[in-house]
């Protein structure tokens, strides 16, 4: 079975710029989740999607960052105009269902702004 | 602030000894807790995780013990070997079973020596 597929691996750009990571979760998962991971730290939930509802955004950045998941499976997440400071790695998670057991990651995109 | 937090930022040991790592929590509300491994470049993958309602679940050479009393959580790895290497983040959860709500520690990186 595959596991979260999330693309593209590496990502560099200059600021101010558009960029976007894509997510496709485990097949049957509802609840999809896209973190943010800086060097050295624990991932930070950004979003959690119930099927293609938003539950919690509260710490997603809605001034540059915004996210979608439209049909209820796979998922964008867009940062316009991009700052220095957002460089990082953007994991994307997914589980059966909210509450129902361990959350399974992707591998991440790893976003450079220079 | 609340917030999940490490005693060590890292960790090292020789193969086959045994590893403990530590973690504290704040937040007394806590109900659920899980451990992950997370290697160079990789999104983080579960280990195990424990409720509040228990102190001590046992795994695959890994146990996590719970202190409630002085809001403490550790792993250890029995028998450490050289795939065990990596950064390893407790995380809770502080809204009772939701895992969009999990907020993770800076982790602890573990090296092993042959």
């Amino acid at each position: 079975e595959a596991g979260v597929v999330q693309s593209p691996r590496y990502k560099i750009i200059e600021k101010k710029q558009p960029v976007a990571f894509w997510c496709n979760p485990i097949s049957g998962h509802n609840t999809l989740y896209w973190y943010l991971q800086n060097l050295g730290q624990g991932p930070e939930l950004l979003i959690r999607y119930e099927n293609e509802e938003a539950v919690d955004d509260s710490q997603l950045p809605k001034d540059r960052f915004s996210a979608e998941r439209l049909k209820g499976v796979d998922s964008t997440l867009k940062i316009q105009p991009a700052e220095l400071g957002d460089s990082a790695v953007y994991l994307c998670a997914s589980s059966l269902s909210q509450g129902a057991g361990e959350l399974f990651f992707g591998e991440g995109s790893r976003l450079t702004v220079l | 602030g609340e917030s999940v937090g490490l005693h060590l930022p890292t960790l090292s040991v020789q193969e086959g000894d045994n590893s403990i790592i530590n973690c504290a929590y704040s937040n007394s509300a806590s109900d659920y807790f899980i451990w992950y491994k997370q290697e160079s470049g990789k999104g983080p993958q579960f280990i195990i995780d424990i409720r509040s309602n228990m102190d001590k679940r046992q795994g695959q050479r890994v146990t996590v013990l719970l202190n409630k009393t002085v809001k403490h959580l550790s792993l250890q790895i029995a028998a450490t070997q050289p795939g065990d290497s990596a950064v390893y983040f407790c995380a809770e959860n502080r809204y009772g079973g939701s895992q969009g709500n999990l907020i993770f520690g800076k982790g602890t990186k573990l090296s092993v020596k042959p």
